[in-house]
């Protein structure tokens, strides 16, 4: 069974702040991590994706991926309200076929 | 680039009646589409993997004769909702490989369907 938990939130931070949003998968063989932000009633928009240990940025998001403890997170910096959104994480596994979702962390940002 | 739309982007039926939904890629080919259904609140559940020219890869739990997906073409994949009955109501949304050995895919806008 593979799970990949994330805390449901609601995770409040004030406009400017740093967000941070954390994802644990159970599968040692997943091969690449994705996160996706997605609006009320919209499908999810993918943000960035990673592969190797350690950060990758992109703008304002930065993921943070640690394969020996098996989380990977994601920072947004300077955060917006329009940063307000249900953020998805998503795992690989090791067929490379099958994406595994978390069941996301709902993200307040407060003007 | 990487652009998947979706038809209809929602859709009321009544109980027992069938419906078809359209997975589109615009801009690139897709050799495999996956289709997935998510209910309020609750994350994204892959119902099936679609591959061009061949059948489709059920998940466990996904009744096949319930849901007919056709990957007739490299930018078309179409998901039928059988004899539809009010619990099946929920979001659906596809999403395409962008290319062959790529990890990435990019979702469709999604449909809304309301079974009555």
């Amino acid at each position: 069974q593979k799970e990949v938990e994330q805390n449901s939130g609601p995770l409040s931070v004030p406009e400017g702040a740093i967000a941070s949003l954390n994802c644990t998968y159970s599968d040692r063989g997943s091969q690449s991590f994705f996160w996706y932000r997605q609006y009320s009633g919209k499908s999810p928009e993918l943000i960035m994706f990673t592969y190797s240990n350690g950060d990758k940025e992109d703008g304002r998001f930065t993921a943070q991926l640690n394969k020996a403890s098996q989380y990977v997170s994601l920072l947004i910096r300077d955060s917006q309200p329009s940063d307000s959104a249900t953020y998805l994480c998503a795992v690989i596994g090791d067929n490379f076929n099958k994406f595994y979702f978390g069941s996301g962390t709902k993200l307040n940002v407060k003007p | 680039g990487a652009v998947v739309s979706q038809h209809p982007s929602w859709v009321i039926c009544k109980s027992g009646t069938s419906v078809k939904i359209e997975c589109r890629s615009l801009d690139f080919q897709a050799t495999t589409m996956f289709w997935y259904r998510q209910f309020p609140k609750q994350s994204l559940m892959l119902m099936a993997t679609s591959n061009e020219g061949s059948k489709a890869t059920y998940e466990q739990g996904v009744e096949k004769d319930k849901f007919l997906i056709n990957h007739a073409s490299l930018t078309l994949s179409t998901l039928t909702v059988t004899s539809a009955h009010p619990e099946d109501s929920s979001f659906y949304i596809c999403s395409a490989r962008v290319a062959v050995g790529s990890y990435e895919q990019y979702f469709g806008p999604g449909t809304r369907l309301t079974v009555t």
